[in-house]
């Protein structure tokens, strides 16, 4: 079993849709990371929780420490949001430091 | 500010051949870490620096060396290259300790060993 399961692994929207993209984990983490990669292979770094809840425009990342659980959550969703959506931890403990990815989540917007 | 760069962006090489990847980091940003993404296994944490000397590292091979510099530049060196080193080597840095700053990262340089 993966430290870090993504659900779903695709997922396709139309354009204003409300969409959730979830993170569960299994390991102790000091911070969880939200990243998005668009076709070509350029990450950018969304947020990073250790506890409650971030906002940022139209993106909202929670994070639920007791149920090892996260969620991404887009509002009015838009074709330019079509990416891949990365959920990683950072180990606590022994291994601080190491960053461990799930596979991600395939989102496609349609107009 | 400029972003992270990576060089090459675009690399081939076959089997048996060394590599050297080098990333430059935010001006000021004293952290540099480098990840491995393939289709197969995603992306994996390869190592991370900090102020010259190596933090943490993954679970892969001696093959895999990096160092970083006083300028905080970094390489990363893979030995003896294998068909399945083929991927997308990202590097990200990060102001100080990446386990409490928000890391930025490289566009990549993708490797094929053939």
């Amino acid at each position: 079993k993966n430290e870090v399961e993504q659900s779903p692994q695709n997922l396709t929207a139309q354009e204003g849709e409300f969409i959730t993209i979830n993170c569960s984990y299994s390991v102790g983490i000091s911070a969880l990371h939200w990243l998005q990669q668009h076709p070509g292979g350029g990450i950018v770094s969304l947020f990073m929780l250790s506890s409650g809840k971030k906002k940022h425009g139209r993106l909202i990342a929670t994070i639920n420490i007791q149920e090892k659980h996260s969620s991404l959550h887009i509002t009015a969703s838009h074709p330019r949001d079509s990416a891949v959506y990365i959920c990683a931890v950072r180990l606590s403990g022994g291994s601080q430091g190491n960053l461990i990815f799930g596979k991600g989540t395939k989102l496609s917007v349609k107009p | 500010k400029a972003g992270v760069t990576q060089t090459p962006r675009y690399l081939i090489k076959t089997r048996g051949q060394q590599v050297t990847l080098s990333c430059s980091p935010i001006s000021g940003h004293r952290s540099v870490s480098w990840y491995q993404q393939t289709p197969g296994q995603g992306l994996q944490f390869l190592f991370e620096y900090f102020s010259e000397t190596q933090r943490n590292k993954g679970n892969f091979p001696g093959r895999f060396s990096g160092r970083q510099f006083s300028n905080s530049r970094s390489e990363m060196n893979v030995s003896t290259l294998e068909l399945g080193d083929s991927a997308l080597y990202l590097c990200a840095s990060s102001l100080q300790d990446p386990a409490l700053n928000e890391q930025f990262f490289g566009p990549g340089t993708r490797l094929t060993v053939l």
